[in-house]
């Protein structure tokens, strides 16, 4: 089975309005965590990341929590853009295995 | 982005025909990864290498081998290939830090089908 996964497979928002994409992870000593976006047809492109040290790291519009107690990862997208929409993955990594999720597909609405 | 690039793009092939993945990097850098894509499942590691003739296998390396003669060539071959084996194909470099951090850079993907 998946040692990462996604809570919702499909995400559908309003143009302007924040989007949460969650993730489960299972392994409690992964360190490392990413997200990644994919674009259809696309390989997938490098998002933030985060450590296990930190439980809340801010990009561009984008934001990462952390939570180690329930082994729970989200991605924040403020103000979301139709340029968001696409297949977003997280990604768990510990000791040089990195696994990641399924994926959430979002979907920008105009 | 063109530090990594794969070729074939697309490729159609019969069962039991060898095929060969190419990965070509521009950026020098030590770790090059094989992935596959398939529908319901994440990004699975088919094989990885830390460094010129040094690879290593992944989560799903069964009917897969790979090899790595210069640093910037990653070649991924399926000696006989299956309908199992129909999937999107990613090649990834490690860009900066050590193997178990920093950001994972991926081609655009291979796609194969074999019929």
């Amino acid at each position: 089975g998946e040692s990462v996964g996604l809570h919702l497979p499909t995400l559908s928002v309003q143009e302007g309005d924040n989007s949460i994409i969650n993730c489960a992870y299972s392994n409690s000593a992964s360190d490392y965590f990413i997200w990644y976006k994919q674009e259809s047809g696309k390989g997938p492109q490098f998002i933030i990341d985060i450590r296990s040290n930190m439980d809340k790291r801010q990009g561009q519009r984008v934001t990462v929590l952390l939570n180690k107690t329930v082994k729970h990862l989200s991605l924040q997208i403020a103000a979301t853009q139709p340029g968001d929409s696409a297949v977003y993955f997280c990604a768990e990594n510990y000791n040089n295995d990195m696994r990641f999720g399924a994926g959430t597909r979002l979907t920008v609405k105009p | 982005d063109a530090g990594i690039t794969q070729s074939p793009r697309h490729k159609v092939t019969e069962t039991g025909t060898p095929v060969t993945l190419r990965c070509h990097q521009t950026e020098n850098h030590r770790y090059m990864y094989w992935y596959r894509q398939d529908p319901g499942h994440g990004l699975r590691l088919i094989h990885y290498s830390y460094g010129v003739k040094d690879t290593d296998k992944g989560e799903v390396s069964d009917g897969y081998s790979v090899s790595r003669s210069k640093t910037e060539d990653f070649l991924l071959t399926l000696e006989s290939a299956t309908s199992s084996q129909t999937s999107v194909y990613f090649c990834a470099i490690l860009r900066g830090g050590l193997a178990n951090t920093g950001e994972l850079f991926f081609g655009e993907g291979s796609r194969l089908t074999v019929l």
